[in-house]
């Protein structure tokens, strides 16, 4: 099993479209998890980290869920800008590297269409 | 605070040249990474540091070298370059263990023919 895996994509949805992806991580010991986004040609951005307790920012709703090792983002009223690639992150932690590193999954894409 | 700065954005280099992609940060972070992203592929870890004069190997590292001599900078080296590192290459940093979230440079996109 790969140490994070994402939903393949591509996904085409309209404007004002709610979407989600989800991604799924094998380390069951992994602390930190995030979201970023990856415009075509740019380097990642963090878009959001994601909190046990499920965490929101704005248009964008992050949950984590610790038993089932998957993690979620949410978008609700799609924008155009939204088109992106969403990359799912996670901090392995156990005998392969400690969280100084980062493991980044593949990424979905996304476009959003007028 | 510029974040984190790479030079040269771009550059072709010929099958066995060498070449030094640079990377810099004004954001006093210790832990620096470089990584490399080829088309439609996830990025892969290449080198990484966690603090001036310590560096350690990544998923990718063969071809490559690093140096880390202030909190700054974090340069790799390419030797002997070959088709296969044609990539884009980006550097991140990030402040600690408790605060791992990375933040990166524009990249350097490399052409080797």
């Amino acid at each position: 099993r790969k140490e994070v895996e994402q939903d393949p994509g591509p996904f085409n949805v309209p404007e004002g479209a709610t979407v989600a992806f989800n991604c799924t991580y094998s380390n069951s010991a992994s602390q930190s998890f995030f979201w970023y986004r990856q415009d075509c040609r740019k380097e990642p951005k963090l878009l959001m980290s994601v909190y046990s307790s499920g965490n929101e920012d704005g248009r964008f709703t992050a949950q984590l869920n610790r038993a089932s090792q998957y993690i979620s983002l949410l978008i609700r009223d799609s924008k155009l800008s939204d088109s992106a690639t969403y990359l799912c992150v996670v901090t392995p932690a156990g005998p392969q590297g400690g969280s100084e590193k980062l493991v980044f999954g593949k990424g979905t894409k996304l476009t959003v269409n007028p | 605070n510029a974040g984190v700065t790479q030079t040269p954005k771009f550059r072709i280099l010929k099958i066995g040249q060498s070449m030094t992609l640079q990377c810099t940060q004004d954001m006093n972070h210790n832990y620096m990474y470089w990584y490399r992203q080829d088309p439609g592929m996830g990025l892969k870890l290449i080198y990484y540091s966690v603090g001036a004069g310590i560096t350690d190997k990544g998923e990718v590292p063969n071809g490559y070298n690093v140096s880390r001599s202030t909190t700054e900078d974090f340069p790799l080296r390419l030797e002997l370059a070959a088709p296969s590192q044609t990539s884009v290459y980006f550097c991140a940093s990030s402040r600690t263990l408790s605060i791992p979230q990375q933040y990166f440079g524009p990249g350097t996109r490399l052409t080797v023919t």
